[in-house]
């Protein structure tokens, strides 16, 4: 069965601060993964996706994210936190004919 | 943005009773799901269709049940609404079930069951 694991159900950046966001899934085969960023009342926009393609993803909004396969992470990244940035960031995995999985998300806030 | 409709935003209503919730897409999606939102789950699928008539369970279906009767309209109903179905309710569609084939969510229905 697949999983994903976010490390952190909140982090806080200052303005400028680079942002790691941590993501680990558990696939029993090639796993092809998601993030998702959710601002206040709002739905759910895909951020970025991991295609096989390339282990760096890159991203909307200057977000980019690394699959590391050794690790069984994809951690999202953003060299330079906006105060625009501060949203819920969900991690998401699917596997062979599974659903996609969604974590428990990641709320990000950044500080003036 | 992908035109997802929730209907309605908002909605309160009293353990037992019966409650249905409408998600409407212009985009001619095959695949359409509903999850809902809890703080400390992130989004648990409850059920998905994948065309017309066609539907199947998520991770959570208990206690739900969805129709589908136009490629447009996905309807999730509570047969009798309890206060653990308290939450925030998403639609969101997919143009097909392939694994690149992102999602695209609604706006969401925040539901509260006293």
């Amino acid at each position: 069965a697949q999983s994903v694991t976010q490390l952190g159900s909140h982090v806080s950046v200052s303005e400028g601060a680079l942002v790691l966001l941590r993501c680990n899934y558990s696939s029993s085969v090639p796993p092809y993964l998601f993030w998702y960023v959710q601002y206040p009342n709002q739905g759910l926009q895909l951020l970025l996706k991991y295609t096989s393609a390339a282990t760096l993803v890159k991203g909307i909004n200057g977000f980019e994210a690394e699959f590391k396969k050794s690790e069984t992470s994809f951690h999202l990244t953003k060299p330079s936190a906006h105060m625009s940035d501060a949203a819920e960031y969900f991690c998401a995995v699917r596997s062979g004919s599974e659903k996609l999985v969604f974590g428990k998300g990641t709320k990000l806030t950044v500080n003036p | 943005d992908a035109g997802i409709t929730q209907s309605p935003r908002h909605k309160v209503t009293e353990t037992g009773t019966p409650v249905t919730l409408r998600c409407h897409q212009t985009e001619n999606h095959r695949y359409m799901y509903w999850y809902r939102q809890d703080p400390g789950h992130g989004l648990r699928l409850i059920h998905y269709s994948y065309g017309v008539k066609d539907t199947d369970k998520g991770e959570v279906s208990d206690g739900y049940s969805v129709s589908r009767s136009k490629t447009e309209d996905f309807l999730l109903t509570l047969e009798s609404a309890t206060s653990s179905q308290t939450s925030v309710y998403f639609c969101a569609i997919s143009e097909s079930g392939t694994w690149n084939s992102p999602l695209h969510f609604g706006n969401g229905t925040r539901l509260t069951v006293t």
